[in-house]
């Protein structure tokens, strides 16, 4: 079954980095591309990013441009998201969501998400 | 870019029938047919429930339909039941730099 697993959360002060990683597995990998999304305390959903199947094609929402990059391992299964700059706008429950592979992106499967807490 | 615009919450009675809406603009929803829905109940990762408008995943129960009317998309649920309240968000493919976005989010209650 597919199972998608996150990990490297924590609490990290502003203007720090930290680095997410999503371990993926009963699928084949490198052949569907990735999203990231968070969720704020209390609040809805926002798409971050994705990545394509190769690595070739990265997309960012504008409130991370910049400061965020998205990156993959295919050896290893794994995806990544290294933020920078952090801010406390950025506090969040991050989930890794595999894209269905259809033109609409949807994503058919979630993580269980990790929390990054951005607070000085 | 603005998020795609969902009713804060709706209600309804165990077997009723309740209907979602979900907003956008021509560069997304009106644009495309690729609109998605998302259940999520508290403390839990959102699961897909509809793709591609209308189209449900294996799994999902065929109380929960899809539709779309111009710059506005639909989730449907009928007869309604308690394990249904949970919140509900609507996603299109848009035609910017960001390819997917989200509305704001329904919360489903079930009296």
């Amino acid at each position: 079954q597919v199972q998608l697993v996150e990990s490297g959360g924590g609490v990290v002060q502003p203007g720090r980095s930290l680095r997410l990683s999503c371990a993926a597995s009963g699928f084949t990998f490198s052949t569907f591309g990735i999203h990231w999304v968070r969720q704020a305390p209390g609040k809805g959903l926002e798409w971050v990013a994705l990545i394509s199947y190769d690595g070739s094609n990265k997309y960012y929402a504008d409130s991370v441009k910049g400061r965020f990059t998205i990156s993959r391992d295919n050896s290893k299964n794994t995806l990544y998201l290294q933020m920078n700059s952090l801010r406390t706008e950025d506090t969040a429950v991050y989930y890794c969501a595999k894209d269905s592979g259809t033109r609409g992106h949807s994503c058919d499967y979630w993580g269980q998400g990790i929390l990054v807490t951005v607070s000085s | 870019q603005s998020a795609l615009t969902q009713p804060a919450s709706v209600s309804g009675s165990p077997g009723q029938s309740i209907t979602i809406s979900c907003t956008g603009t021509s560069s997304d929803v009106g644009g495309y047919n690729f609109v998605s829905w998302y259940q999520q109940h508290p403390g839990k990762a959102p699961k897909l429930m509809i793709y591609d408008v209308s189209n449900r995943p294996s799994g999902v129960s065929n109380r929960f339909s899809g539709s779309k009317s111009g710059n506005t998309a639909s989730l449907t649920i009928s007869g309604l039941q308690a394990e249904d309240e949970a919140d509900y968000y609507c996603s299109s493919y848009t035609r910017s730099s960001t390819p997917v976005i989200f509305g704001g989010g329904t919360e489903l209650t079930v009296l």
